[in-house]
């Protein structure tokens, strides 16, 4: 199993430049998530989707856009990208189990914006 | 609101040196106490997962307790391998924020020869 996999590793923008960042888990898992991560302060989340064909705002959704395309993929998209968007962008994703849900993260896509 | 503080922010240990991290939290209905390690340039890697006070839990040299304020991660005897940042995050049990995790800052452990 490849557990959560994200594309591209590393990308650079301009600003006002699109993109869209994608992610995919082959851990049959109900919930996906998208976080961001900055020096200095805690992963933040961006959106998540409890489950296929459900998306929730997180604490600091402005300027993103998700799409939860089937159970396996949860795409993040920039529509007009801000330098305050430079960040580490992880995707997640869970089950819930009797007690809690585990998230278990991707490897990370590194986004840059000029 | 629920929030959760890391400390220290980073901790310098010898190997062999044992030390302790903490994490104290705040949050309405605590489901689970999450521990990740996360290596530079990765993402995080699940650890523990902690669902009531008293509750301890070890792997290798790393033990994790709960109580019903804060965590600590303890690290016994500690090899270099050991460096990383180590993530605290809680899952709520109310509402909307069911099933959300919300992140300390970490603490960034180094640990030399």
């Amino acid at each position: 199993n490849a557990g959560v996999t994200q594309t591209p590793k590393f990308q650079v923008l301009k600003t006002g430049q699109s993109m869209t960042l994608q992610c995919a888990q082959d851990m049959n898992h109900n919930s996906m998530y998208w976080y961001r991560q900055d020096p200095g302060m805690g992963l933040r989340l961006i959106y998540y989707s409890a489950s296929e064909g459900t998306t929730d705002k997180g604490e600091v959704p402005n300027g993103y856009n998700v799409s939860r395309l089937n159970k396996r993929e949860f795409s993040l998209r920039l529509e007009s990208a801000a330098p305050s968007q430079t960040s580490v962008y992880f995707c997640a994703s869970s089950e819930l189990g009797p007690r809690v849900d585990t998230q278990y993260f991707g490897p990370g896509t590194r986004l840059t914006v000029l | 609101e629920d929030q959760v503080t890391q400390s220290p922010e980073a901790l310098r240990l010898q190997e062999g040196e044992s030390s302790s991290l903490n994490c104290s939290y705040t949050v309405s209905g605590l489901r689970g106490l999450f521990w990740y390690r996360q290596d530079p340039g990765k993402g995080p890697e699940f650890l523990f997962t902690l669902y009531s006070a008293g509750e301890e839990k070890e792997k290798e040299r790393l033990k994790a307790t709960l109580t019903k304020k804060e965590s600590f991660l303890h690290i016994t005897a500690p090899k270099p391998e050991d460096s990383a940042t180590y993530l605290c995050a809680v899952q709520a049990g109310r509402g909307s924020t069911l099933g959300r995790l919300y992140f300390g800052r970490g603490t960034q452990l180094t640990v030399w020869p």
